[in-house]
């Protein structure tokens, strides 16, 4: 009965390398975002989909590509990874409503580019 | 632009000590939502709160209570008599009304260690 889950939950790659994360939602929810947590852990968005629109894209290296297929799903495609790259990606879905906006996060991802 | 500041990088007590977790926020909006989050070790990011800018009434949880002051800015946490399994990083954030922007502006964190 997981609410939001994001697979895998480490990544380990050469530089280089393209990569994906998945993440799905089983809350009905109809947003979904990727957020980049770094060593500090400064946590800081990426994107948002509502859906499947792109709403938020942040100032994010055109190498990073979200994709939703369905409200339930929100892919990130990591193009020619760099070591800068490395950090934990957390999925988030809330449901777009100003009283009931809560977002819930995944697990997270974490990714080591070597 | 919308800024939240947690001035307490790192706080370590003693078990069943209160503990009270700072959070300054700045925005523009008359309209805006406070969260706040808690990061165990194991790494996950569990919602704890959320609270509305119209909303100054004060929440208590279990040991858990915020107190909301929109004169200083401020969505205090506070912890009482405090366990070791409530060592994890503590976040505050804000959503403002902007638009169709939905986005979390976090703080940096507050550590928090509960030695027993």
């Amino acid at each position: 009965d997981t609410a939001v889950s994001q697979t895998p939950k480490y990544l380990v790659t050469q530089m280089g390398n393209d990569k994906s994360i998945k993440c799905e939602q089983n809350l009905g929810h109809d947003t979904m975002y990727w957020y980049k947590q770094d060593s500090k852990k400064f946590l800081k968005i990426m994107f948002s989909y509502n859906n499947k629109e792109l709403i938020i894209n942040e100032t994010v290296p055109n190498r990073f590509s979200p994709k939703s297929p369905d409200k339930a799903h929100l892919n990130l495609h990591i193009n020619s990874l760099e070591l800068g790259d490395s950090a934990v990606y957390f999925c988030a879905s809330s449901h777009r409503s100003a009283s009931t906006d809560t977002q819930y996060f995944g697990p997270g991802t974490r990714l080591t580019v070597l | 632009a919308q800024k939240v500041t947690q001035a307490q990088t790192e706080i370590s007590v003693v078990e069943k000590e209160d503990v009270t977790l700072d959070c300054v926020y700045e925005t523009r909006d008359t309209t805006y939502y406070l969260f706040w989050y808690k990061q165990p070790p194991s790494g996950e990011l569990v919602f704890l709160i959320r609270r509305n800018s119209f909303d100054e009434q004060n929440e208590i949880s279990g040991r858990y209570s915020w107190n909301f002051q929109k004169s200083t800015s401020s969505f205090n946490f506070t912890i009482t008599a405090s366990q070791v399994v409530d060592s994890a990083v503590y976040f505050c954030a804000l959503r403002d009304s902007g638009g169709s922007n939905y986005k979390l502006t976090f703080g940096k964190g507050t550590l928090l260690t509960v030695n027993p």
